[in-house]
């Protein structure tokens, strides 16, 4: 059973516009959630994360939102650009534990068109 | 060179085979990790080293053999695997075991025939 969910597999946005990437989680242990993103023949490259104590961190173009109480996040790009295109990884961990685990969603693909 | 890199970046290999792939980290970082990303598919944690001691082993068939001579270094052996096994392993990095963002090499690309 999947414990961190991206439902959309892939998203389509204009150049300039709003990207929303959702990603919804089933383990209320989870405390601590990132974002990576991820070029094709490349690692995933961190983006940016979020502690449980906060619902929303912002850093530049990249805002991430948290709703505990519905286990559901997002990652909002604003404007979109076309170097934005990539797949975008959900991941979600319970820290404090021996090892950070980090579960991973199973990718959105975000397509930026010029 | 900086970052997590990972070498080869490509294999092809029989079934009969043994390989070995190498993960090097730049970082000061203590913990690695590898991970298995098969098409369609979440990564998949394998193993978790941290100060040189593996803390998990999620559940990966011994045909895949982790080794971690130092805080730097990290190497996934690898005998007599099969054709599903075929995947993008990733090898990462973290400062700690526990709680640090953790940081990706680019994959090593494995085909088994």
């Amino acid at each position: 059973d999947q414990q961190v969910k991206q439902n959309s597999p892939s998203l389509s946005v204009q150049e300039g516009r709003i990207s929303i990437l959702n990603c919804d989680y089933t383990n209320s242990m989870f405390d601590y959630f990132l974002w990576y993103k991820k070029y094709p023949a490349e690692g995933p490259t961190f983006l940016i994360s979020i502690s449980s104590i906060k619902d929303k961190n912002e850093d530049g173009r990249f805002t991430v939102f948290l709703n505990k109480s519905a286990k559901h996040l997002s990652l909002h790009i604003v404007p979109s650009q076309p170097g934005d295109s990539a797949v975008y990884f959900c991941a979600a961990s319970a820290r404090g534990g021996a090892t950070n685990k980090l579960i991973f969603g199973t990718g959105t693909l975000l397509a930026v068109q010029p | 060179e900086t970052g997590v890199t990972q070498t080869p970046r490509h294999l092809v290999m029989g079934m009969t085979n043994k390989k070995s792939l190498k993960c090097e980290q730049h970082l000061g970082h203590n913990a690695m990790y590898w991970y298995k990303q098969s098409a369609k598919k979440p990564l998949e944690l394998m193993f978790v080293y941290s100060l040189e001691e593996r803390v998990e082993n999620n559940s990966v068939p011994s045909r895949f053999s982790p080794e971690c001579p130092n805080s730097s270094h990290l190497f996934l052996h690898l005998h007599t695997l099969q054709p599903e096994d075929s995947a993008l392993y990733l090898c990462a990095s973290s400062r700690s075991g526990s709680t640090d963002t953790q940081y990706f090499g680019p994959g090593t690309r494995l085909t088994v025939l």
